[in-house]
């Protein structure tokens, strides 16, 4: 079982839709990343999270520690939105990043 | 701003030969972190420097090396280079180990193709 769990795998959805990217993890953390990764490879970094809520612009992202999960979403979404969603956990333990494996999004117009 | 700058942005070797990328951290940035990802995989951590240092190690190969010099950039050596080293190679940097107040930066990759 990997240590961070994303879900869905793959998600197709209309222009116009609200999208949620869900992410679990099993080990302590300090800081949770979502990040984004476009056809091409480059990786942007959308949001970094501790505790609580963050929304940039069509983007919200929560983390509620006790439970140990994250969401991404994405409203109103657009052609342009469709990349790779990925949430990375900075181990409060190890001092690493641990990946999850990734949400595969399109987006149709 | 400045982001991370990584280079060649692309590279393409023979098996056996020796390569090596190119890190530059945004400015004030100590810390470096090294990540490979192989066509369709998730990225895996190889290294990371704090202050010229080495501070952690991931599944970084016996033929890799990396180092971080007095001006923070980082590079990574690849030598008795393999097909299966062909990957996306990106490096982030950050000021400190992150923590609650400190962001992660990405560099936009490193592509090697080995062949």
């Amino acid at each position: 079982k990997n240590e961070v769990e994303q879900s869905p795998q793959n998600l197709t959805a209309q222009e116009g839709e609200f999208i949620t990217i869900n992410c679990s993890y099993s080990v302590g953390i300090s800081a949770l990343h979502w990040l984004q990764q476009h056809p091409g490879g480059g990786i942007v970094s959308l949001f970094m999270l501790s505790s609580g809520k963050k929304k940039h612009g069509r983007l919200i992202a929560t983390i509620n520690i006790q439970e140990k999960h994250s969401s991404l979403h994405i409203t109103a979404s657009h052609p342009r939105d469709s990349a790779v969603y990925i949430c990375a956990a900075f181990s409060s333990g190890t001092y690493k990043y641990i990946f999850g494996t990734g949400t595969r999004l399109k987006v149709l117009a | 701003a400045a982001g991370v700058i990584q280079s060649p942005r692309h590279l393409i070797k023979e098996k056996r030969e020796t390569a090596t990328l190119k890190c530059y951290p945004i400015p004030r940035h100590d810390t470096v972190y090294w990540y490979q990802q192989g066509p369709g995989q998730d990225p895996q951590f190889l290294i990371s420097f704090y202050e010229k240092m080495q501070s952690d190690k991931g599944s970084i190969p016996d033929r890799f090396s990396a180092q971080q010099f007095s001006d923070y950039h980082s590079e990574l050596n690849m030598s008795s280079l393999e097909l299966g080293d062909s990957a996306l190679y990106f490096c982030a940097s950050s000021l400190n180990l992150p923590n609650s107040g400190n962001t992660i930066y990405f560099g936009e990759g490193s592509w090697l193709t080995v062949v």
